[in-house]
């Protein structure tokens, strides 16, 4: 089992939609989980973090944690041309071992 | 302005040869990462280095090798060992602080063998 899993898409969504990207992870003991995007050549941009179970928003981002589950999500609301990227989940441990490992990513397209 | 600088941003390794990429921060932050992206994969662990004189392997250390003699600098030497080194490599830095901070990535060496 992949210690961080995104399904690779990809995503289709028309603007102004909510777009709904999701990640599992198999290490029980993580603790801080990360969302990035990252266009096309460039590297990638860290756009939100959580640490709770539960909600955090910041903007048009909603990051959704669920522990029990081993579960994240990221929703994008009204989303943009420009929210056209990849999308990586990063997932770390925060213990002496404190490697922050990444899934390989979800490509989103939105459609104007 | 605070950040992550690695040079080159393109590199041409002949077969046989070693060459190393330069990483430095001045985010004074303890940890620094070193991944490897090829097309359609995600981010691969090689080294990671979370104080000065100390690093681990990741998912992927065979072929390449690093230091961290420094806290603002973490080289990655690829090796003639690393047969397939044609790729995106991404550094990275981040600071433990008492709450999650992430990594933030230099802007990418992309190193091609000719």
């Amino acid at each position: 089992q992949k210690e961080v899993e995104q399904n690779s898409g990809p995503l289709s969504v028309p603007e102004g939609a909510i777009a709904s990207l999701n990640c599992t992870y198999s290490d029980r003991g993580s603790q801080s989980f990360f969302w990035y995007r990252q266009y096309s050549g460039k590297s990638p941009e860290l756009i939100m973090f959580i640490y709770s179970n539960g909600d955090k928003e910041d903007g048009r981002f909603t990051a959704q944690l669920n522990k029990a589950s081993q579960y994240v999500s990221l929703l994008i609301r009204d989303s943009q041309p420009s929210d056209s990227a990849t999308y990586l989940c990063a997932v770390n441990r925060k213990n002496r071992d404190d490697k922050i490992i990444f899934g390989k990513g979800t490509r989103l397209h939105i459609l104007p | 302005d605070g950040g992550i600088t690695q040079s080159p941003k393109y590199l041409f390794r002949k077969e046989g040869q070693n060459v190393t990429l330069s990483c430095e921060q001045n985010l004074n932050h303890d940890a620094m990462y070193w991944y490897r992206q090829d097309p359609g994969q995600g981010l691969r662990l090689i080294y990671y280095s979370q104080i000065v004189n100390d690093f681990q392997k990741g998912d992927i250390a065979e072929g390449y090798s690093v230091s961290r003699e420094k806290k603002e600098s973490f080289p990655l030497t690829v090796t003639s060992a690393q047969k397939n080194p044609t790729a995106f490599y991404l550094c990275a830095s981040s600071s433990f602080g008492t709450g999650p901070i992430g990594a933030f990535f230099g802007q990418g060496t992309r190193l091609t063998v000719v």
